[in-house]
């Protein structure tokens, strides 16, 4: 079965850092583009980032571009999304999400992990 | 960016009604469309890819159709199970996007 966990969600002060990680299991992982989409509450998904499978080609929102980093540890499966000067917008559950295939340009996501809730407020 | 637009932003309908949401994009995108359902506290989930092509497993009474910039989601049937909200999703570049959601309620 594909198992994608995330964790290190929490609160935050705005301006503070987290580092947010997605565990897998069930799957090849190093074949797939991963990602991380987020949901603020009540609101609708934004996509945040993505990283090819040998991380050679990532992607950000302009919205996070130059404060979140995202990476990826193949030998342990691992996703990971180093959250820098965070601000109160960027309070949402965040989701690690996989890319559905390995063809190449079918980025659409499935499966996703449960998520995980960063607050950023004082 | 590509903006997405839903339409509409809510639909309220019955068991068993025929109910079509549209997602349009602000510029071709081709076929390069998901649609994803979500329901409350849950992860969402991918019914459709390539705009009109069904996920594995999921039940045949949803259909997408569309190229270019306009793009349906029809679900032929709805079952107490398909309310929801629905999202469509463009891949045609790096930079995905998502149309902003419409809720499915029951009438």
């Amino acid at each position: 079965e594909v198992q994608l966990v995330e964790s290190g969600g929490g609160l935050v002060k705005p301006g503070g850092s987290l580092r947010l990680s997605c565990a897998t299991s069930g799957f090849t992982f190093d074949s797939y583009r991963m990602n991380w989409v987020r949901q603020a509450p009540g609101k609708g998904l934004e996509w945040v980032s993505s990283i090819s499978s040998s991380s050679i080609y990532i992607y950000y929102a302009d919205s996070v571009k130059g404060r979140f980093t995202i990476s990826r540890d193949n030998a342990k499966r691992s996703l990971y999304l180093q959250m820098y000067s965070l601000r109160a917008e960027d309070t949402a559950v965040y989701y690690c999400a996989r890319d559905s295939t390995v063809v190449a340009g079918e980025n659409c996501f499935d499966p996703w992990g449960q998520g995980t809730l960063v607050t950023v407020s004082s | 960016d590509i903006q997405m637009t839903q339409s509409p932003s809510t639909l309220s309908a019955s068991v068993g009604d025929r109910v079509t949401i549209t997602c349009r994009a602000s510029q071709s995108i081709s076929t390069w469309l998901a649609w994803y359902q979500q329901k409350p506290g849950k992860a969402p989930k991918l019914l459709i890819y390539r705009a009109s092509t069904l996920e594995s497993e999921v039940p045949s009474r949803f259909s997408g159709s569309g190229s270019g910039t306009e793009f349906t989601l029809t679900i032929s049937s709805l079952q107490p199970d398909d309310f929801a909200t629905y999202y469509c999703q463009q891949y045609d570049n790096y930079l995905i996007t998502f149309g902003q959601g419409t809720r499915l309620e029951i009438k």
